[in-house]
C-alpha cells in the first residue's frame, strides 16, 4: 500500500524564522511529488517535483526531491503570518493515482 | 469559467440514508478525484478517474461508489451512510501535463447522525 508520511505534525514559529517540512514516500510506480498549501478551504498548488536534486523556488518557498532516499523537503524562509496553513505532500503514481500525506500544520506568530 | 463545482455544500443524513455528491468541471480535464478530509487530518483519496470511462479505488473506498458520467462529471455515492463518513468531501480535477495544477471544488460538509 502506498504511503506518504510528513513530519513534523505541527510546528509553531515566529515571523522571520525559517521552516523546513519533511515528506517521505513509498509509492509504487512513483512519478512525481506535489506540495499543496491548505488554509481555510481547498488546497492550493505549490510545486510539482519530478526530477531528483533540482530545486524549485517560488518567492520564499523552495522544494527539492531525492528519489534515491524517497523524500522531499519544503523550505519557507522569512516566514510571515500568512504562511500559517497546513502543508500537504502528495505522491503521484503512474495512472494518476495520488496519495496524500497527513499534512504539517504551521503556525507563524507575529 | 466556474472551475470545479460541487453540490451540495452542506448535508445532514441519518444513518442508513443514501445520497450522491455531484461534481462537475468545465476545464476539459481528463482526471478527476474524490477526497475526504476529517478534522485536523490530511486529505485521503476515496476514488479517482484517470480518464473518462475509468474509475479506480483510492485509499479509503469502502462505503462509497463513483460514476464518471462523462468527461465533465464525477459523482460520489454513499449507499448507506454511517457516522464514520462524517467528513468534508472535496472533488478535484487536473489535466496532467498542462501546468499540473489540481483544481479543487469548495467542498461538501457532510454530517451523518
Amino acid at each position: 500500500e502506498d504511503k506518504v508520511v510528513q513530519s513534523p505534525l505541527s510546528l509553531v514559529v515566529h515571523e522571520g524564522d525559517t521552516v523546513t517540512l519533511n515528506c517521505s514516500y513509498e509509492v509504487t510506480n512513483f512519478r512525481s511529488l506535489l506540495w499543496y498549501k491548505q488554509e481555510k478551504k481547498a488546497p492550493t498548488f505549490l510545486f510539482m517535483l519530478t526530477s531528483s536534486g533540482i530545486e524549485k523556488k517560488s518567492g520564499r518557498l523552495s522544494s527539492i526531491l531525492d528519489k534515491k532516499e524517497l523524500f522531499s523537503i519544503l523550505n519557507i524562509t522569512a516566514t510571515q503570518t500568512g504562511d500559517s496553513a497546513i502543508y500537504l505532500c502528495v505522491g503521484k503514481a503512474a495512472g494518476n493515482k495520488l496519495t496524500f500525506g497527513g499534512g504539517t500544520r504551521v503556525l507563524v506568530k507575529p | 469559467n466556474a472551475g470545479v463545482t460541487q453540490t451540495p455544500k452542506f448535508q445532514v443524513l441519518k444513518t442508513g440514508q443514501s445520497m450522491t455528491l455531484q461534481c462537475a468541471q468545465d476545464m476539459n480535464h481528463n482526471s478527476m478525484y474524490w477526497y475526504r478530509q476529517d478534522p485536523g487530518m490530511g486529505l485521503r483519496l476515496i476514488y479517482y478517474s484517470a480518464s473518462e470511462g475509468t474509475t479506480d479505488k483510492g485509499e479509503v473506498p469502502n462505503g462509497y461508489n463513483v460514476s464518471r458520467l462523462n468527461k465533465r462529471e464525477f459523482s460520489l455515492r454513499l449507499e448507506s451512510a454511517a457516522p464514520s463518513q462524517t467528513s468534508v468531501y472535496f472533488c478535484a480535477s487536473i489535466d496532467w501535463g498542462e501546468g499540473n495544477i489540481q483544481y479543487f471544488g469548495a467542498g461538501t460538509r457532510l454530517s451523518v447522525l
